[in-house]
């Protein structure tokens, strides 16, 4: 079956460092790997998106990889501040294989950033 | 555009009772997504449409939930009978087309009791 793996646990770093958050997926051939922000009680924010011929993508202080082989994103959010503690979720769309506009999330890593 | 609306922001009912969950999309947008999370469960695709047509269900979880888009801009999600189960927030989201980024709504937290 289809799978979409983030880190369940909390991710704890320190102002100013880089935060790297990992996307795993199976069964899967996304056409576009999308990366999202929520903060509690709110909608998740779209942050980055990225095709599947794409490598690397980037946007101010962040970063994403996108690895077809081994079916992973990696998210980095780079000088890190306290206003960067969110939720973020991966989310995959389409593919090949399915012919579908699905938009897929997975559970998402929450992250803390502390001063 | 004001972006997805959806009403009411919360919803409290007793089991067995008709709910009906609303969403407004952005003006333009073609693709409505429907989406239940929990703690346990995460973000999860109830049914999504494109240009009003549903066009994947497979995760509205039993026969008493039901979606609809009556016209382009405007979408309800109805569970009958509620059951405490179904208690989660609720989220729509629409797309200026189902691959590009999706702008959610503020969600509709329900609480079946």
């Amino acid at each position: 079956s289809q799978k979409i793996e983030q880190n369940s646990e909390a991710l704890n770093i320190q102002e100013g460092k880089t935060a790297t958050l990992t996307c795993n997926y199976t069964n899967y051939s996304p056409a576009y790997l999308q990366w999202y922000r929520q903060d509690p009680g709110r909608g998740p924010v779209f942050l980055l998106l990225i095709r599947e011929n794409e490598k690397e993508k980037r946007k101010e202080r962040l970063k994403v990889t996108f690895d077809t082989t081994l079916k992973q994103s990696l998210f980095h959010i780079t000088a890190s501040q306290p206003a960067d503690s969110a939720t973020y979720l991966c989310a995959l769309v389409g593919g090949r294989s399915y012919n579908t506009d699905k938009l897929i999330f997975g559970t998402g890593t929450r992250l803390q950033v502390f001063p | 555009d004001a972006g997805v609306i959806q009403s009411p922001r919360h919803e409290v009912t007793e089991m067995g009772q008709e709910v009906t969950l609303r969403c407004k999309l952005i003006s333009g947008h073609n693709s409505l997504f429907w989406y239940r999370q929990t703690m346990m469960r995460g973000l999860e695709l109830l049914i999504y449409f494109n240009n009003n047509v549903p066009i994947d269900d497979s995760g509205m979880p039993e026969d008493r939930f039901s979606a609809k888009m009556p016209n382009a801009s405007f979408s309800t999600l109805k569970i009958q009978p509620s059951e405490p189960r179904d208690s989660a927030v609720y989220f729509c989201a629409s797309s200026l087309r189902g691959t590009t980024e999706a702008f959610f709504g503020q969600g509709t937290r329900l609480t079946v009791v």
